[in-house]
């Protein structure tokens, strides 16, 4: 079964320290999502790609968080500088394709950002 | 604006038991509703959908899921639980591709 893959699964930093994720979707998934899930709380979306444009980014606090997908693939996101409050799971998904189609998200297993 | 929201934050219930998860979503308009589960350990995935048809939707594991649009909900239900299902629970909502996730039910099945 075709899945997300996410790394690194964990991660822990300084604060002020940079750090990244990287995602790569389901082959053939136009639509690229990351979300951020504090504890007991359930998935906000951070930014939303539709190949390699961004669809939605309203929620992404743009003066530290970044995110590309360059070649409308794998993507990144990118954290600089790491606050306290960016403890979280970071978790992406994909939709598209023919299997689950578009408007089915498939989930990666996250990346836990512990920062300290 | 557009939310979910589930009233539930723990459920407790002994194997056997039924299971009722309120979701209530606040969208105008066509809206495509989910349910997501997460076991201990693994990643979020899709127990069921609505996106139109018969409003009564059957999910993987004998869940199911029951649209009343004039009450703006989505509840999930399974008439007898295991201690398997074990897991936290994710209602979301999806309109014109704004994909909001409630803040989760989690449920815990004694065996």
């Amino acid at each position: 079964e075709a899945e997300v893959a996410q790394s690194p699964r964990y991660k822990i930093t300084e604060k002020s320290q940079a750090v990244a994720f990287w995602c790569d979707p389901i082959s053939g998934h136009a639509t690229l999502y990351w979300y951020r899930q504090i504890l007991g709380q359930g998935p906000e979306l951070l930014v939303q790609f539709q190949d390699e444009s961004v669809v939605d980014d309203s929620q992404l606090p743009k003066d530290r968080f970044s995110a590309e997908r360059l070649k409308g693939v794998d993507s990144t996101l990118k954290i600089q500088p790491a606050e306290l409050g960016d403890s979280a799971m970071y978790l992406c998904a994909s939709s598209g394709g023919q299997v689950t189609g578009a408007n089915v998200l498939t989930f990666g297993a996250g990346s836990r950002l512990t920062v300290l | 604006a557009q939310s979910v929201s589930q009233h539930n934050h723990h459920v407790i219930l002994s194997e056997a038991a039924s299971l009722e998860l309120g979701c209530n979503y606040s969208y105008g308009g066509t809206v495509n509703l989910f349910w997501y589960v997460q076991y201990p350990g693994q990643h979020l995935q899709l127990l069921l959908k609505y996106f139109s048809g018969d409003p009564l939707v059957k999910g993987i594991k004998g869940f199911e899921a029951e649209f009343i649009k004039s009450k703006f909900s989505f509840n999930l239900r399974k008439p007898s639980v295991q201690w398997s299902d074990t897991a936290e629970y994710f209602c979301a909502g999806l309109n014109n591709n704004d994909m909001r996730f409630g803040a989760g039910t989690r449920l815990t099945v004694k065996p």
